[in-house]
């Protein structure tokens, strides 16, 4: 299957800080990324897709400007908590579409906020 | 409002048993309808998905099943092993809509416990 990282794996940081993950796909080319967040026992809630060399598109209710995403190249898309709250504590994961609708996982950032 | 909704939420089965998640869809626009696998603290990894030209799809020890008239897919987990303890997801996607192109609508989930 197809190889999708994150870095860091997870991160604490305090209230007021910004935090950057990224997400990379090893061994495809990917024009679309998804970021996701899961909290415990919940399913996978959308925040955002991600185009390579264009504007990210937001889901309803997510904070354009707190969550700062950019797909920098094929392989690379990153999100940017900015000025994190202990309420964005959470589980953060990326995915990448390889071919049509074939979306691989990367293995999560759990951030803790203090 | 969930457009894919998954039973049972958690489930207990011994080893060597059937484990069987459903789940149930509206929007007969979907035509991809993947499972996914999660262990705690790990991203979920692509398990097994079927299309809905094909009734039912076998990969090793897993299988989906698709009813297109009932709106209804599930998987089966043969042989379970206590390695199969995860949480599993069913999702489904649009891939002939271009504002939502590989966009997931994922089920709720279920906690699949295999005793030993």
């Amino acid at each position: 299957g197809a190889v999708v990282s994150q870095h860091p794996s997870w991160v604490i940081c305090k209230s007021g800080t910004s935090v950057k993950i990224e997400c990379r796909s090893l061994d495809f080319q990917a024009t679309t990324m998804f970021w996701y967040r899961q909290f415990p026992k919940q399913s996978l809630m959308l925040m955002a897709t991600s185009n390579e060399g264009s504007k990210a598109t937001y889901e309803q209710g997510v904070e354009k400007d707190k969550f700062l995403i950019n797909h920098a190249s094929l392989t690379l898309s990153t999100l940017t908590v900015t000025s994190a709250h202990p309420e964005d504590s959470s589980f953060y994961i990326c995915s990448a579409i390889r071919l049509v609708n074939e979306q691989f996982f990367g293995p999560g950032t759990r951030l803790t906020v203090l | 409002q969930q457009q894919v909704k998954q039973s049972p939420q958690s489930l207990i089965v011994q080893k060597g048993g059937i484990s069987i998640i459903n789940c149930a869809y509206e929007n007969t626009a979907f035509d991809y309808f993947p499972w996914y696998q999660q262990f705690p603290g790990k991203g979920p990894a692509l398990l097994i998905a079927i299309r809905p030209d094909v009734s039912e799809k076998k990969e090793g020890r897993f299988t989906i099943s698709f009813n297109k008239s009932a709106k209804q897919f599930s998987l089966h987990i043969m042989d379970s092993q206590p390695g199969d303890s995860a949480t599993y997801f069913c999702a489904a996607s649009n891939s002939r809509r271009t504002d939502s192109w590989g966009k997931l609508q994922f089920g709720a989930g279920t906690q699949v416990v295999v005793t030993p």
